[in-house]
């Protein structure tokens, strides 16, 4: 079975500081991790996704993330944050059918 | 735009109403889902459809039905809504391509309210 497990539900950062969202999966099979942004009152984006190869994986809006086996970890990061960045942010990992299992999420607040 | 629409965007329900959610995607995907969006839970799979004419139980169907009408819309239904059903619903496609598996196109949710 898979899972994901996001560490903390709320993160306050300030603008221009750096970005640093924790995921780390469990995984019965080489997984396909993605972390998901949701801006206030919209549906899901796909933010960025690891499949095979590059273990360092670049997605929209400056945001990149890093697959590492050995932690079973894929954590989230962008070294300057906007005050645009203020969404919920969501690790998943896909079954080997394609269904999406998802952690519990984590808000980010920017201040200025 | 191409992508997937769900309606109604808002509705309340009194408790033991029944209710269908619509989802529609023009994006040409075989595969469609049902989640809910519950607070400090994040999104659980409902029901699935891995391609048209099947449908599958996900992780908590309990409560809810499913039609796959045609290869572009996927419905749920409510047949006796409960106030455990109050959510932010979502459905969302993707294709059947195996390296693709995991990308998904969201609609932008369905506020449901049952009192």
């Amino acid at each position: 079975a898979q899972s994901v497990t996001q560490l903390g539900s709320h993160v306050s950062v300030s603008e221009g500081a750096l970005v640093l969202l924790r995921c780390n999966y469990s995984s019965s099979v080489p997984p396909y991790l993605f972390w998901y942004v949701q801006y206030p009152n919209q549906g899901l984006q796909l933010l960025l996704k690891y499949t095979t190869g590059a273990t360092l994986v670049k997605g929209i809006n400056g945001f990149e993330a890093e697959f590492k086996k050995s932690e079973t970890s894929f954590h989230l990061t962008k070294p300057s944050a906007h005050m645009s960045d203020a969404a919920e942010y969501f690790c998943a990992v896909t079954d080997s059918w394609g269904k999406l299992q998802f952690g519990a999420g984590t808000q980010v607040v920017v201040t200025p | 735009n191409a992508g997937v629409t769900q309606t109604p965007k808002f509705q309340v329900l009194k408790t033991g109403q029944s209710m269908t959610l619509q989802c529609a995607q023009d994006m040409n995907h075989n595969s469609m889902y049902w989640y809910r969006q519950d607070p400090g839970m994040g999104l659980r799979l409902i029901y699935y459809s891995a391609s048209e004419g099947t449908t599958d139980k996900g992780e908590v169907p309990n409560g809810y039905n499913v039609s796959r009408l045609n290869k572009r819309e996927f419905s749920l239904r409510l047949e006796s809504a409960a106030p455990s059903q109050t959510s932010v619903y979502f459905c969302a496609s993707s294709t059947l391509n195996f390296l693709d598996r995991g990308s998904y196109t969201f609609g932008s949710g369905t506020r449901l309210t049952v009192v």
